[in-house]
């Protein structure tokens, strides 16, 4: 069965380096989502993406996030400068169309910021 | 932010028997319900879901009940199994807010054996 995978599966940096999270999403997809899980917490929405434009972004999404699909298989989530309160766990997802269908997530990437 | 709410942590079952996992919200607009499954260090994986046009939908020992009116869902697993023992994450999403996935905090369900 197809799915969603996403590189690397642990990811530790320094506070205030960059960092790209690398995510494929099921090929024939056309919706594309970050998430993330802070420890204890409950999984939020970062951003949406389709038609190569972000259609929906939270709060939390701020200017040191940014989000790319630099080519038509992967999809991925950069932080500028990253600070502690980054370190989560990060989920890629993806959608195959318009209309009630449900989102398909990778087993994520776990970021550490030191 | 409270639209999504699993008020039971955690519930127990013994094999064979009924799991029921709850799920209540506060926002009208949503109109589509998922439940996840996810096991540690794995990501979340889709169950089953409902759209708001629905009252129930059953796929297997999976069923899904919505109740409008009291803003309630309700995942039923019959029968339970010891691979069942996950957290289950109940989500929702509407049409109007781009269907990004609203998330409840998940119950822990473990299955007897």
């Amino acid at each position: 069965e197809p799915e969603v995978t996403q590189t690397p599966s642990h990811q530790v940096t320094q506070m205030g380096q960059e960092v790209i999270l690398r995510c494929v999403p099921i090929s024939n997809h056309l919706y594309f989502y970050w998430y993330r899980q802070i420890l204890g917490q409950k999984v939020e929405f970062l951003v949406s993406f389709y038609n190569n434009e972000i259609s929906e972004k939270s709060e939390i999404f701020d200017d040191q996030f940014s989000v790319e699909r630099p080519d038509g298989s992967n999809f991925t989530l950069k932080i500028r400068s990253t600070k502690l309160e980054d370190s989560a766990m990060y989920f890629c997802a993806s959608r195959p169309g318009r209309g009630n269908q449900p989102q398909h997530f990778g087993d994520g990437t776990r970021l550490s910021i030191l | 932010d409270q639209q999504v709410k699993q008020n039971s942590p955690s519930l127990s079952v013994q094999e064979g028997r009924i799991s029921i996992l709850n799920c209540d919200y506060t926002n009208s607009m949503f109109d589509y319900f998922l439940w996840y499954k996810k096991y540690p260090a794995e990501g979340p994986t889709f169950l089953i879901s409902i759209s708001s046009i629905k009252d129930k939908n059953e796929d297997g020992r999976f069923t899904v009940f919505l109740n409008k009116s009291a803003k309630h869902l309700s995942l039923h697993i019959v029968p339970s199994q010891p691979g069942d023992s996950a957290v289950y994450f109940c989500a929702a999403s509407a049409a109007g807010y781009g269907n990004k996935l609203v998330f409840g905090a998940g119950t822990i369900l473990r299955v007897k054996s």
